[in-house]
């Protein structure tokens, strides 16, 4: 079965560093979604890409994050630089779906990435 | 707009007990439902949805819903809990991107 893939699993790093995640959505997917879940609370959606677009970036915050899927497959999400705060589980997911804020279609979640700022 | 309201933060039950996870929605259009899980450092899995068609859905691991539409309520159940259902329960807003802080559910041996 398909899945989505991120890497890396867990990450420390040292505040004021930068920090870069990756995901491989399921293929075919055309939307995709970065989350960040802070330990003990549900997931905060940080981005919407359909293909290359962004279709929702409203929650990143754009001083330090940055996302980017170029070709419209996978896609990479950066911390410049990393404070404190930032530690979470950031997590990618992806669906068929190519209508902005689509409702009924699945999404399917990646393993996550666990980071840790120090 | 629509929001869903998940109803207590900590659930517990015993194994073989029947687990019953609550989530009330409003709306003023149909809605469409979602419940998902997530086992401890893992990313969020769909147990099921609903959309249109029958109200009571089946999903994956034994789980059901029922949409009640006179209840706004869709309410997760599994007639007996097993150990490896311990993990937090999602049941998000229509569009997806709230899921709000969840329920974790317990299992007591």
């Amino acid at each position: 079965e398909a899945e989505v893939a991120q890497s890396p699993r867990y990450k420390i790093t040292e505040k004021s560093q930068a920090v870069a995640f990756w995901c491989d959505p399921i293929s075919g997917h055309a939307t995709l979604y970065w989350y960040r879940q802070i330990l003990g609370q549900g997931p905060e959606l940080l981005v919407q890409f359909q293909d290359e677009s962004v279709v929702d970036d409203s929650q990143l915050p754009k001083d330090r994050f940055s996302a980017e899927r170029l070709k419209g497959v996978d896609s990479t999400l950066k911390i410049q630089p990393a404070e404190l705060g930032d530690s979470a589980m950031y997590l990618c997911a992806s669906s068929w779906e190519r209508l902005a804020g689509g409702d009924t279609d699945t999404q399917y979640f990646g393993p996550g990435t666990r980071l840790t700022v120090l | 707009a629509q929001s869903v309201t998940q109803l207590g933060s900590h659930v517990s039950v015993s194994e073989g007990a029947l687990v019953l996870l609550r989530c009330n929605y409003s709306s003023s259009v149909p809605p469409y439902l979602f419940w998902y899980v997530q086992y401890p450092n893992q990313g969020l899995q769909l147990l099921l949805k609903y959309t249109t068609g029958a109200t009571l859905v089946k999903g994956i691991n034994g789980f059901e819903a029922e949409f009640k539409k006179s209840e706004t309520s869709f309410h997760l159940t599994k007639p007996s809990a097993h150990m490896s259902d311990a993990a937090e329960y999602f049941c998000p807003s229509k569009n997806k991107i709230i899921f709000g802080k969840g329920t974790r559910l317990h299992i007591l041996p």
